[in-house]
């Protein structure tokens, strides 16, 4: 079974605070995926990486910036945590197009 | 328009109703598509892949209508346990990879 893993499963922020939520998977996929979720707007990607060092910018990528050192572990940074921030944070990993994507558990982040 | 558009529900059922949800999505060039389920609170999950000739698997039957652009999941028997929210799904990689997400329909089962 593919295992995809989240730093924390809650967490409580200040406004300006420095973020970080990690994800490690284990199933030596090429493709990460930063994505948020909110009431009424579905998921939203951030970030998505295909490659170790490589970024790619999704559709909601102010505020956010991402690091891949090693292939396994994704990183999402808030550079300076601000309330509209405030959401449901799911990595994602992917084989390949034709494939499903795995979800960690989720990051419940409140910003103060 | 959005690129994945799916009733956002909720619908209200009674158990062992049949639920039909719907899903169309606007790029003729997507390659994939699938249905996931989300419980409150928990990530998504795949529930089933969906293909040009129609899948099966157990009380859930998944449609796509290429020419339409159009997908379909159909619950029978719904039980209590079937309650979540359904995530229409659909990749792509015209022009670089995509996954577009629905932004769900909610189902509710009652006894």
């Amino acid at each position: 079974d593919v295992k995809v893993t989240q730093s924390s499963r809650y967490l409580v922020k200040r406004t300006g605070e420095k973020v970080f939520l990690e994800c490690v998977q284990d199933m030596d996929h090429e493709n990460m995926f930063w994505y948020r979720q909110d009431p009424g707007l579905g998921l939203r990607l951030i970030y998505f990486s295909y490659d170790v060092k490589m970024k790619e910018k999704g559709d909601i990528p102010e505020g956010y910036s991402v690091s891949r050192e090693k292939k396994e572990r994704f990183s999402l940074i808030l550079e300076s945590a601000s309330t509209n921030q405030t959401s449901m944070y799911l990595c994602a990993t992917l084989a390949g197009v034709v494939e499903t994507q795995y979800f960690g558990p989720g990051t419940r982040l409140l910003v103060l | 328009r959005k690129e994945v558009e799916q009733d956002p529900g909720p619908f209200n059922v009674p158990e062992g109703a049949t639920v039909a949800f719907n899903c169309t999505y606007s790029n003729s060039a997507s390659q994939s598509f699938f249905w996931y389920r989300q419980d409150c609170r928990k990530e998504p999950k795949l529930l089933m892949s969906v293909y040009s000739s129609g899948n099966e698997d157990g009380r859930f039957t998944a449609q796509l209508n290429r020419a339409s652009q159009y997908i379909s999941l159909l619950i029978r028997d719904s039980k209590l346990s079937d309650s979540a929210t359904y995530l229409c799904v659909v990749n792509s990689d015209g022009g670089g990879f995509k996954t577009i997400f629905g932004a769900g329909t909610r189902l509710f089962v009652k006894a």
